[in-house]
């Protein structure tokens, strides 16, 4: 059974960084693409960034492009969202999510971690 | 970016009626690749994250009930609940996996009514 347990969620001042981190087991973690979604509190989903089975590819959406830095080490299973210079905007539930082989279509999440900039 | 608008915002429907929820694109889902249409649907659960009921368009993930069905394509998609259940409250969202940016439609709250 797929399970990817997150943490490093907080309340953080505007302008400073956090850094997520997500745990994958029950998958081959280096076949597997992973992504980062967020919700704000009583808002929709927002896609925030990717990053490819073998780390060489990264996406992110532009909201946050050039502030978040995606990574991923193949060695721990894990997954990394590095978050610098942010805004309260960025104020969301943070989940990081595997899609299907092939296509973007997220089967499995995290539990979610709160960031609150403020 | 494709802009996905789902309609209505939120709905209240009784027990066992029909619910209906529409998402339409700014542009055509249409995989030339394969004739299917990239659009899943989810549902959300208060607390919970998203959870996949119906992908390209119109198949039923596996365990998700019979009462859930997709229709439409290239830019006009439903997600209808035959006989809605105290269980089917929360949240749905549409989502396209056709090209990045991946995303989301603004989502749909169902209550009974």
């Amino acid at each position: 059974q797929v399970a990817l347990v997150q943490s490093g969620g907080g309340v953080v001042q505007p302008g400073k960084s956090l850094r997520l981190s997500c745990a994958a087991s029950g998958l081959t973690f280096s076949d597997s693409a992973f992504y980062w979604v967020r919700q704000a509190p009583g808002k929709g989903l927002e896609w925030v960034a990717m990053i490819s089975y073998d780390g060489h590819k990264k996406d992110y959406a532009p909201s946050v492009k050039g502030r978040f830095t995606i990574s991923r080490d193949n060695s721990r299973n894990m997954v990394f969202l590095q978050m610098d210079s942010l805004r309260v905007e960025d104020t969301a539930v943070y989940y990081c999510a595997a899609p299907r082989l092939f296509f973007v279509v997220f089967d499995h999440w995290g539990q979610g971690d709160l960031v609150a900039v403020s | 970016d494709i802009v996905l608008t789902q309609s209505p915002d939120s709905l209240a429907v009784s027990l066992g009626e029909r619910a209906t929820i529409r998402c339409k694109s700014s542009q055509s889902l249409l995989d030339n690749s394969n004739n299917k249409d990239s659009l899943v649907w989810y549902q959300q659960k208060p607390g919970q994250p998203p959870k996949v009921l119906i992908y390209w368009a119109s198949i039923r993930e596996s365990g998700v009930p019979g009462r859930f069905s997709g229709d439409g394509s290239g830019t006009d998609f439903t997600l209808t609940i035959s006989s809605l259940q105290a269980e089917d409250v929360g949240l749905y969202y549409c989502q396209q996996y056709d090209r990045s940016p991946w995303t989301f439609g603004q989502g749909t709250k169902v209550e009974i009514k």
